[in-house]
């Protein structure tokens, strides 16, 4: 079973501050995710990928498969990115089923 | 992009009724329909995972008499909570894949309280 591990688990940041959330996983994956749960519950996809970088605006995922870890970057905090960032993984190919970080909370403070 | 809805948002029940949970992609097709519970401060914990047309296949400790789903058709399933008791006071969150990705795209939850 794949054992996926984020950190921080808290991460308090003053705005504009770089941020990076790191996840390791111990299984090859087919694919790794970044979702975003606002404290109202619902939950955003951010990013999926099983290589190299993505980015999307102020959100920079990237993944290092030989070393089994990914890092979403966050450039230029603002309080409005307050929120638990999950990562998730599919273990192996057709595996569709995702397996769960402990999610790191950010608190982005004016 | 992919959407998928929930209803109700929030429910309260009494004790020993049943509640049913809507889940539908508005947008595509779903092959594949993820059931998670979610309680205060932890990870999302998957209950079961339904396919179009077959019965869903739940994770060990759920039980599947106490969480019936239904995944009739390939943009809707339902999850219902039987004889809802307290201890199924909880955050339902559905997710929904296509055929063509591992992608899966969440619903908005439901919070369920149960009186």
């Amino acid at each position: 079973k794949n054992e996926v591990e984020q950190s921080p688990q808290n991460l308090t940041a003053q705005e504009e501050e770089f941020i990076t959330i790191n996840c390791s996983y111990s299984v090859g994956i087919s694919a790794l995710h970044w979702l975003q749960q606002h404290p109202g519950g619902g939950i955003v996809s951010l990013f999926m990928l099983s290589s190299g970088k993505k980015k999307h605006g102020r959100l920079i995922a990237t993944i290092n498969i030989q070393e089994k870890h990914s890092s979403l970057h966050i450039t230029a905090s603002h309080p409005r990115d307050s929120a638990v960032y999950i990562c998730a993984v599919n273990s192996g190919a057709g595996s569709y089923q995702l397996t769960f970080g402990k999610g790191t909370k950010l608190s982005v403070i004016p | 992009g992919a959407v998928v809805s929930q209803h109700p948002s929030w429910v309260i029940c009494k004790s020993g009724t049943s509640v049913k949970i809507e889940c539908r992609s508005l947008d595509f097709q779903a092959t594949t329909m993820f059931w998670y519970r979610q309680f205060p401060k932890q990870s999302l914990m998957l209950m079961a995972t339904s396919n179009e047309g077959s019965k869903a296949t739940y994770e060990q400790g759920v039980e599947k008499d106490k969480f019936l789903i239904n995944h009739a058709s390939l943009t809707l399933s339902t999850l219902t909570v039987t004889s809802a008791h307290p201890e199924d006071s909880s955050f339902y969150i559905c997710s929904a894949r296509g055929d063509w990705t591992y992608e899966q795209y969440f619903g908005p939850g439901t919070r369920l309280t149960v009186t």
